[in-house]
């Protein structure tokens, strides 16, 4: 069974275009995390998000929209891709903020 | 505000050396906790540990130790009798910010293991 599972596991498209992912984890678990790992591999924080509701906007261009319908669901859309978007995005849950989070397989994003 | 430094950006070992991966850390909260992810080549993300600032026992699980140290604000972790399996990214990590909910990964530390 998938802790947490995330969809597409690659995306190719061009500039200008618009595209979500989907996060969806069975663990239970309350928080939430959207994370972008760039070439480099540095990974930083995007979205953090409790029961549901947004805590943590981490100055992400608001061409990028978070949702959680559920707490057990947290997708991200993206408006008008551009190249710099091109990264690994992961997801990620907790059970609470002090604990271990486990992460998604991630979704390579390439924007041409 | 939070801050996590690994300095070492790649470590080349030969298998069964001993390979150190250092990791500092800055924050002004009095209680906190330390975390230690793997990512192999394969892409995931995988925690390994979590330290909480009260319990500064060295930890060990296996051929993986872990030394904890508020007097240098540091969080060290260990390889005994490296394996090609261990070659990965490895990131130390601190939640901060508002509430906790913004964690700060360091930069990663990449080891490669050679046979």
């Amino acid at each position: 069974d998938t802790a947490v599972s995330q969809t597409p596991k690659y995306l190719v498209t061009q500039m200008g275009n618009d595209k979500s992912i989907k996060c969806e984890q069975n663990l239970g678990h309350d928080t939430m995390y959207w994370y972008k790992q760039d070439s480099k591999k540095f990974l930083k924080i995007m979205f953090s998000y409790n029961n549901k509701e947004l805590i943590i906007n981490e100055t992400v261009p608001n061409r990028f929209s978070p949702k959680s319908p559920d707490k057990a669901h947290l997708n991200l859309h993206i408006n008008s891709l551009e190249l710099g978007d091109s990264a690994v995005y992961f997801c990620a849950s907790s059970q609470e903020i002090t604990a271990e989070q486990y992460f998604g397989p991630g979704t390579r994003l390439t924007v041409t | 505000a939070q801050k996590v430094t690994q300095a070492q950006t790649e470590i080349s070992v030969v298998e069964k050396e001993d390979v150190t991966l250092d990791c500092v850390y800055e924050t002004r909260d009095t209680t906190y906790y330390l975390f230690w992810y793997k990512q192999p080549p394969s892409g995931e993300l995988v925690f390994l540990i979590r330290r909480n600032s009260f319990d500064e026992q060295n930890e060990i699980s296996g051929r993986y130790s872990w030394n904890f140290q508020k007097s240098t604000s540091s969080f060290n972790f260990t390889i005994t009798a490296s394996q090609v399996v261990d070659s990965a990214v490895y990131f130390c990590a601190l939640p901060g910010g508002t509430g906790g909910f913004k964690t700060i990964f360091g930069a990663g530390t990449r080891l490669f293991v050679k046979a």
